[in-house]
């Protein structure tokens, strides 16, 4: 298996456009989390999808991010507009069970300048 | 609500001596515990999982870990530091109905040739 994918692996964007962050989970994963990595704070859960379905979003800094997982195999994180304190790594992560532990992908490194 | 303290942001240690990474937990159920290892602009990889089976759990690279529930602690050894286990370790737990992994701030370890 080819792991989790995401894709940018980098972006660099201007305060106020539309970023789109894409990932492709391991098959027959049915849990997938959006994470955040900042020096600041750390790794902050985002969001949860379980089969396909948000279920914890509260982690959601603002109206501004927006997350979808049409399908099994894919899921966007959206921001629109972006401000330059969204700056951070995005990571991705899949899991078929909390007691195996999640499968991270290598990372969307945003910088909004 | 669980959360992971882990003791010293930064550790260095020569190369052969003995890696000590401190992780201490607080769960009300029983936790399912990892360590993951992050190398410089890559994802995290998970090194060892604790799930209720034996305490003393061993992972990839000659990383090994305990579970002392009594002393609510997870801590991360290894024998004789190599180079290449330069780079920043979290802890995380999570157990129960919560789905939520939830991370340590992370401790970089450095290696002294």
């Amino acid at each position: 298996d080819a792991g989790v994918i995401q894709s940018p692996r980098h972006e660099v964007t201007e305060m106020g456009q539309e970023v789109t962050l894409r990932c492709k989970p391991i098959s027959g994963h049915n849990s997938l989390f959006w994470y955040r990595q900042t020096m600041m704070r750390g790794l902050e859960l985002l969001i949860y999808f379980n089969n396909n379905v948000p279920i914890d979003d509260s982690g959601m800094p603002e109206d501004r991010f927006s997350a979808k997982m049409p399908n099994a195999s894919f899921s966007t994180l959206k921001i629109q507009p972006s401000e330059p304190r969204d700056s951070a790594v995005y990571f991705c992560a899949s899991s078929f069970g909390q007691r195996y532990g999640y499968t991270f992908g290598s990372g969307t490194r945003l910088t909004v300048v | 609500a669980q959360s992971v303290t882990q003791l010293g942001s930064h550790v260095s240690v020569s190369e052969g001596a003995l890696v000590l990474l401190r992780c201490n937990y607080s769960s009300s159920v029983p936790p399912y515990l990892f360590w993951y290892v992050q190398y410089p602009n890559q994802g995290l990889q998970l090194l060892l999982k604790y799930t209720s089976a034996a305490t003393l759990v061993k992972g990839i690279n000659g990383f090994e870990a305990e579970f002392k529930k009594s002393e609510t602690s997870f801590h991360l050894t290894k024998p004789s530091a190599h180079m290449r286990d330069a780079a920043e370790y979290f802890c995380a737990v999570t157990g129960g109905s919560n789905y939520k992994l939830t991370f340590g701030k992370g401790t970089l370890l450095t290696v002294n040739p």
